[in-house]
């Protein structure tokens, strides 16, 4: 089955690191972009950051720049985004999502980070 | 940096059609290919629209995309509403200034009453 399902996440204190991982499965993974998508409660979708197919090439929202990094591990099968130096403001439902030309077909379910003391 | 606004929310009877609307803040959004989600509560978005008139295989054909380059906008149109199409909707583009990188508007709850 084609799926992304995302883990990770939990209740961090601000100032905090937390890792998500993105599994991918059923696809060749190796062959698209990937993203990073968060939806803060009752909020819209904001884009994070995306990775080019090898790992080469990223970008990073403004509002986390210099604070995550996204990478990923091809033979793994696996995206990932490092969160330092976190904020209540990056509470929210994290999203991985496949890039198919510019946007997502394939979306993960999320996995919820809270930044709370 | 590149922009997309959407109405907030929009409301319309079973059977009938709405439109939502997506306007770029600068430059031309017929540049660039626009995407409409639909976004259930407690769900991941699901892609409807792609590349600004296409439908995913399994969206059904009620649903459809447009571009008006004279308001530097796009749409959504939904025909023959039904409850079940009740949820968020999101557009999302990109950003040519800024590695083109996604840019999402700001969604629109879409109550069908």
């Amino acid at each position: 089955e084609v799926q992304l399902v995302e883990s990770g996440g939990g209740l961090v204190q601000p100032g905090g690191s937390l890792r998500l991982s993105c599994a991918a499965s059923g696809f060749t993974f190796s062959s698209y972009w990937m993203h990073w998508v968060r939806q803060a409660p009752g909020k819209g979708l904001v884009w994070v950051s995306r990775i080019n197919s090898d790992g080469s090439s990223t970008s990073y929202a403004d509002s986390v720049k210099g604070r995550f990094t996204i990478s990923r591990d091809n033979a793994k099968n696996t995206l990932y985004l490092q969160m330092n130096s976190l904020r209540a403001e990056d509470t929210a439902v994290y999203y991985c999502a496949r890039d198919t030309g510019g946007f997502a077909v394939l979306w993960g379910r999320g996995t919820l980070v809270t930044v709370s003391s | 940096n590149f922009m997309l606004t959407q109405p907030h929310s929009v409301s319309e009877s079973p059977g009938k059609t709405v439109t939502i609307s997506c306007t770029g803040s600068s430059g031309s959004i017929a540049s660039n290919y626009v995407q409409w989600y639909q976004q259930r509560p407690g769900s991941a978005p699901t892609t409807v629209i792609y590349e600004d008139n296409q439908r995913p295989s399994g969206v059904p054909d009620r649903f459809s995309g447009s571009i008006d380059s004279s308001s530097n906008s796009a749409s959504l149109t939904i025909s023959g509403l039904k409850t079940e199409d009740e949820a968020d909707y999101y557009c999302q583009s990109y950003d040519s200034s800024n590695q083109g990188n996604w840019v999402f508007g700001g969604g629109t709850k879409l109550t069908v009453l």
